[in-house]
């Protein structure tokens, strides 16, 4: 099993559609949770991170389920600017910095 | 100003040549990386410093050797190149002072002919 799993898509939506991203992780004693945004031949950047209790920034919200050992992204009233592939990051070590990416979920909003 | 920069940017080579990428930031943070993403964009960690002192290093080849001069400075020198080489290299900062996120340069695309 990979350590950080998710479904490449790519995900289709029309704008102003809500779409919902999962990743699993395999390693129990993960402790730190991201989620990052890579356009077409860019850096990674960080989306935000995801915390035990959820957390929502504008339109995004990213929930953590320790018990199934998965992390969600939603986005709500997806916009073109969307359009992009998100990245779930797992720290699977406290104390260190080695964080494992997943390959990427691309979505794309059409207009 | 640009909080992590990668030099060069593109770098096309021929097989068997000596290679050498930067990276410097100016985030003031404790920790530097070496990420790869090849042609199917998985990203992986190769290297990492914290502070100057090597702290992570994954499996890959002896042919590559990361350099960190000083906090703000870590290179990634590659020997003899091979085509498997080509591929994205990124480079990345991090530490407490990010809240642990990773702030990533712009990337330089190696491609070893």
């Amino acid at each position: 099993r990979k350590e950080v799993e998710q479904d490449p898509g790519p995900f289709n939506v029309p704008e102003g559609a809500t779409v919902a991203f999962n990743c699993t992780y395999s390693n129990s004693a993960s402790q730190s949770f991201f989620w990052y945004r890579q356009d077409c031949r860019k850096e990674p950047k960080l989306l935000m991170s995801v915390y035990s209790s959820g957390n929502e920034d504008g339109r995004f919200t990213a929930q953590l389920n320790r018990a199934s050992q998965y992390i969600s992204l939603l986005i709500r009233d997806s916009k073109l600017s969307d359009s992009a592939t998100y990245l779930c990051v797992v720290n699977p070590t406290s104390g260190t910095y080695k964080y494992i990416f997943g390959t990427g979920t691309r979505l794309k909003v059409l207009a | 100003d640009t909080a992590v920069s990668q030099t060069p940017k593109y770098l096309v080579t021929q097989m068997g040549n000596d290679k050498s990428i930067k990276c410097e930031q100016n985030l003031g943070h404790d920790t530097m990386y070496w990420y790869k993403q090849d042609s199917k964009k998985f990203l992986k960690i190769m290297f990492s410093y914290n502070n100057k002192e090597l702290i992570i290093n994954e499996t890959v080849p002896n042919r590559f050797s990361p350099k960190s001069p000083d906090k703000a400075h870590l290179n990634l020198h590659i020997n003899s190149l091979e085509l498997g080489d080509s591929a994205v290299y990124f480079c990345a900062t991090g530490g407490q002072k990010s809240g642990y996120g990773y702030t990533f340069g712009s990337g330089t695309r190696l491609t070893v002919v």
